[in-house]
């Protein structure tokens, strides 16, 4: 299993608000290290979507956020579009394993 | 406009070794890390390794017990990655991502298209 625990799915209806949480430990998240967040499309590379945990690259939309709070990350998506059916990976280093570390990751499916 | 562009397929033997390169362009290559990154068939991502701009590497060390080697060579812009004593687990698309920070922790914002590794006998 992943050092970074992530719901297998989350699901929610066009417009709708989810979120997708992403749970370390003392070693990563709750040692202060930055968190990421990455959607993927199937078939395609990964796309950096949010960085130390609230940035948003140019281009990806403002219904993105991202937060942190002790050794938990967030990743939002409010108003729900079909475009956004992925799958979605949080990041982070683990300083005990001296190594980045993954979510096992999140598909959101838009009912 | 950044651009990686990595290797084509491989298929290899259990105990053999592959060697994935990744060609950069559209930025100074010299000022970033390099993060490698593998998914295998229906898997979630994992972190292979980096290498820094002056050539620190740092990998998987648990995962892949000494087996990774990640270079960089300036003349031509490209990162490689080698893994060597391959078993079928490693049958995965290796990525190479583009780390814009400063340390070892940063993310990966730019991402080359793939390359299919397989391991068969």
């Amino acid at each position: 299993q992943s050092v970074l625990t992530q719901p297998p799915s989350v699901s929610g209806a066009p417009g709708q608000r989810v979120t997708i949480s992403c749970t370390g430990s003392s070693s990563n998240i709750g040692a202060g290290y930055d968190v990421h967040w990455y959607q993927q499309l199937p078939g395609t590379a990964p796309k950096l979507l949010m960085y130390i945990t609230y940035n948003r690259p140019s281009g990806v939309p403002d219904r993105f956020s991202g937060s942190k709070s002790g050794t938990s990350a967030s990743l939002a998506i409010t108003g729900l579009q079909a475009e956004d059916e992925a799958d979605y990976y949080c990041q982070s280093y683990d300083g005990s394993l001296s190594a980045s570390v993954f979510g096992g990751g999140t598909r959101l499916t838009v009912l | 406009q950044v651009q990686l562009v990595q290797s084509g397929a491989e298929v290899k033997k259990p105990g053999a070794s592959v060697s994935v390169s990744c060609k950069a362009s559209g930025y100074t290559f010299t000022n970033y890390y390099m993060h490698w990154v593998r998914q295998a068939p229906g898997q979630g991502l994992e972190w292979v390794g980096i290498i820094s701009p002056s050539g620190v590497i740092t990998s998987n060390t648990q995962k892949f017990q000494g087996r990774v080697t990640m270079t960089r060579d300036t003349s031509t812009r490209t990162v490689y990655m080698e893994l060597r004593n391959l078993r079928s687990e490693d049958t995965a698309v290796y990525y190479c991502g583009r780390g814009p920070g400063a340390t070892l922790t940063t993310h990966a914002d730019y991402w080359g298209q793939g390359t299919l590794v397989t391991v068969s006998s």
